[in-house]
């Protein structure tokens, strides 16, 4: 059982486009939702985080979209670079939860 | 910086052996992660310690066992490899306390041992 559902698994952009990856939980106790990217031969990096207080954050390109009643949260990479390819992973934790539970991730690749 | 060191970048065993690998962080870190990364299958929790002798099974802990006797050293252990255990193993690293949500959330990673059992 997933309990974070992402899409899509793989995603090509353009140079300059916008890239946008979605997930979808059923646990409504989370309360803190971060992205992490992983390039190749590296472990993952925190890349951007949300609490369900707030609808939207943004930091440089990259910005959480998070909609608490649908029970969705989606990452878009503005002005996406060819250096943004990666794969990038949702996750969510419940309060004082040590775990996170991650979506099974989206490899992106943007085209120059 | 957080550094979380893996001991080998890449392993190659033979089925039935026992195979060590070992993660050291440098922040004092009270929670230490194990994961198996496998195409399409994501990250998958195998055992994690949330403080020194203290560790709880994680979604896939059969097969592996793992060790913490030091704060900032994890060992996962393969009592018996097997080729269907061929991944990526993935260490990470937690504190529990800091100012930001992210701060004391953030789960930082080692680079990663891709472990091949022939």
């Amino acid at each position: 059982q997933q309990q974070v559902k992402q899409s899509p698994q793989s995603l090509i952009v353009q140079k300059g486009g916008i890239s946008i990856i979605n997930c979808a939980y059923e646990n409504t106790a989370f309360d803190y939702f971060p992205w992490y990217q992983q390039f190749p031969g590296k472990g993952p990096a925190l890349l951007i985080a949300i609490r369900p207080d707030v609808s939207e954050k943004k930091e440089g390109r990259f910005t959480i979209s998070f909609n608490k009643s649908a029970k969705q949260f989606s990452l878009h990479i503005m002005d996406s670079q060819p250096g943004d390819s990666a794969t990038y992973f949702c996750a969510a934790k419940a309060g004082n939860n040590r775990k996170l539970i991650w979506g099974l991730g989206t490899s992106l690749a943007v085209n120059p | 910086d957080v550094k979380v060191t893996q001991s080998s970048r890449y392993l190659v065993k033979r089925t039935g052996e026992k195979v060590f690998l070992e993660c050291v962080q440098d922040m004092d870190h009270e929670n230490m992660f194990w994961y198996r990364q496998d195409p399409g299958l994501g990250l998958r929790l195998i055992y994690f310690s949330y403080d020194v002798k203290m560790k709880e099974k994680g979604d896939i802990p059969e097969g592996y066992s793992v060790s913490r006797e030091k704060k900032e050293r994890f060992s996962l252990i393969l009592e018996s490899a097997s080729t269907n255990q061929t991944s990526m193993y993935l260490c990470a690293s937690r504190s529990t306390s800091g100012g930001s949500i992210s701060s004391y959330n953030e789960q930082f990673f080692g680079p990663g041992t891709r472990l091949t059992v022939l």
